[in-house]
């Protein structure tokens, strides 16, 4: 158990509608990072906030969108849903330095119908 | 550049070595990293290593670093069962970001 949760689990929805991810990263660490795991594009870097600010952004489209709460968990929010947008979302927090490394939680598969 | 490339399968008998490599392009690279996923689960750390080491060793791991060439790998001695599992190298860049290569998975066969 990495101490990073996710919801939920599973999400089926339909095409054109709108879902919210929730994450809640390890006690103690301010930075939160999405990800878009799909079977041809493999695990894409989406966003990076760090204590409620956005840090960097990778290839994240402009129908999705995050943020980070005061009390530092965070959603990733999927717009006007295509087809294509069925993959893993996984959410990792990342500890301070040295190694700043990332510590995921078990996803959330989206399918879109 | 932020390309991270990895070979896709490797496969290996119990008891062998596996060595599973990587390279990257971004030469403002900070640290790299191993991740193993095994089925229907989130992305395990194994390790890191920061780029100004050449190696790195953690009990049946040995990560080596040619900074020259952009190459990393990751050694796992003594390959069990259980490490059959997807290996992703990942790199921070100076820019804060993450890149992941597409995944080697790794076959053990008993």
């Amino acid at each position: 158990d990495s101490g990073v949760t996710q919801t939920p689990k599973h999400l089926i929805t339909a095409t054109g509608q709108r879902v919210t991810l929730r994450c809640s990263p390890r006690s103690g660490d301010l930075s939160v990072y999405w990800y878009q795991q799909s079977l041809d594009q493999g695990l894409q870097f989406l966003i990076h906030y760090y204590n409620g600010e956005e840090r960097a952004k990778g290839n994240i489209l402009e129908r999705f969108s995050a943020q980070q709460f005061p009390d530092l968990h965070s959603e990733l929010n999927l717009s006007s849903l295509e087809l294509g947008d069925s993959a893993l979302y996984f959410c990792a927090s990342s500890s301070k330095p040295p190694g700043y490394e990332q510590y995921f939680g078990p996803g959330t598969r989206l399918t879109v119908t | 550049g932020e390309d991270v490339e990895q070979s896709l399968f490797l496969s290996v008998r119990e008891g062998d070595s596996s060595v599973i490599n990587c390279t990257y392009t971004d030469s403002s690279s900070t640290y790299l990293y191993w991740y193993k996923q095994e089925p229907g689960a989130g992305l395990q750390l194994l390790t890191y290593i920061f780029s100004n080491m050449d190696m790195k060793q953690d009990q049946r791991l040995t990560v080596l670093l040619n900074k020259k060439d952009k190459h990393l790998s990751l050694r796992i001695a003594d390959t069990q069962t259980g490490d059959s599992a997807i290996y992703f190298c990942a790199e921070r860049t100076g820019f804060n970001k993450f890149y992941f290569g597409s995944g080697t998975k790794l076959n053990v066969k008993p």
